[in-house]
């Protein structure tokens, strides 16, 4: 099975700052890496599919970068509708896995 | 407006047995992958199980393979997921999720929409 490790698990930031979140896989996925923002007690939605495509409504401060076993989510500018917790997700090889995911609180 | 509603999850004894459904509108449901995806607080989110568009080809994770069973019934636009000899590790809140893009015979797991989520809870 193929691991995803998020970095850092968790993070205190300000509305206005730019934030970037990590993703490595165990192996090479080429660009089959998914992004999602989950709020309390709601499903994950997806941000960002195949590395860097933004899902149709997703606001442009989201972007993710990356290839091959690592990749990022960077919001470039934090608003208070952004605190959560980010997902990242493998669809190289099944069995499709998750990060342990990443909350991002307000300081 | 793609719309994804689960139904059927409850409180069960571990061994017991449980069917999940999920009713789907505002697409051609027919046409995309349908996939079961779980999570609990210590385990974070796992996939469960996958489906394409015809019924044809399904997946399963290690953990719930020869328990449990996904299906489609694409007359009712809804998915299943039958779980049996249930076990306390299977306790989570059950989603299911659409697949981005239509192929009736792919499975890409691309997880959008997600549904709003069953919870399940395998206790005696």
């Amino acid at each position: 099975d193929i691991q995803m490790t998020q970095s850092p698990s968790s993070l205190s930031a300000s509305v206005g700052d730019r934030v970037t979140i990590t993703c490595r896989a165990s192996q090479s996925i080429s660009n089959y890496l998914n992004w999602f923002q989950q709020k309390p007690g709601k499903a994950p939605k997806l941000l960002i599919y195949t590395a860097s495509s933004l899902q149709s409504g997703v606001p442009s401060r989201f972007s993710g970068t990356g290839s091959g076993t690592d990749f990022t989510l960077t919001i470039s500018s934090l608003q208070p509708e952004d605190f959560a917790t980010y997902y990242c997700q493998q669809s190289y090889s099944t069995p499709w896995t998750f990060g342990q995911g990443t909350k991002v609180e307000i300081k | 407006e793609v719309q994804l509603l689960e139904s059927g999850g409850g409180l069960v004894q571990p061994g017991g047995s449980l069917r999940l459904s999920c009713a789907a509108s505002g697409f051609t449901f027919s046409t995309y992958a349908m996939s079961w995806v779980r999570q609990t607080p210590g385990k974070g989110l796992e996939w469960v199980s996958s489906i394409s568009g015809s019924g044809g080809s399904t997946y399963y994770a290690d953990s719930v393979k020869g328990r449990f069973t996904i299906s489609r019934d694409n007359s009712k636009n809804t998915l299943y997921l039958q779980m049996n000899s249930l076990r306390a590790e299977d306790t989570a809140v059950y989603y299911c999720a659409k697949d981005l893009f239509q192929g009736a015979a792919a499975i890409r797991g691309w997880f959008d929409p997600w549904g709003q989520g069953t919870l399940v809870t395998v206790s005696s």
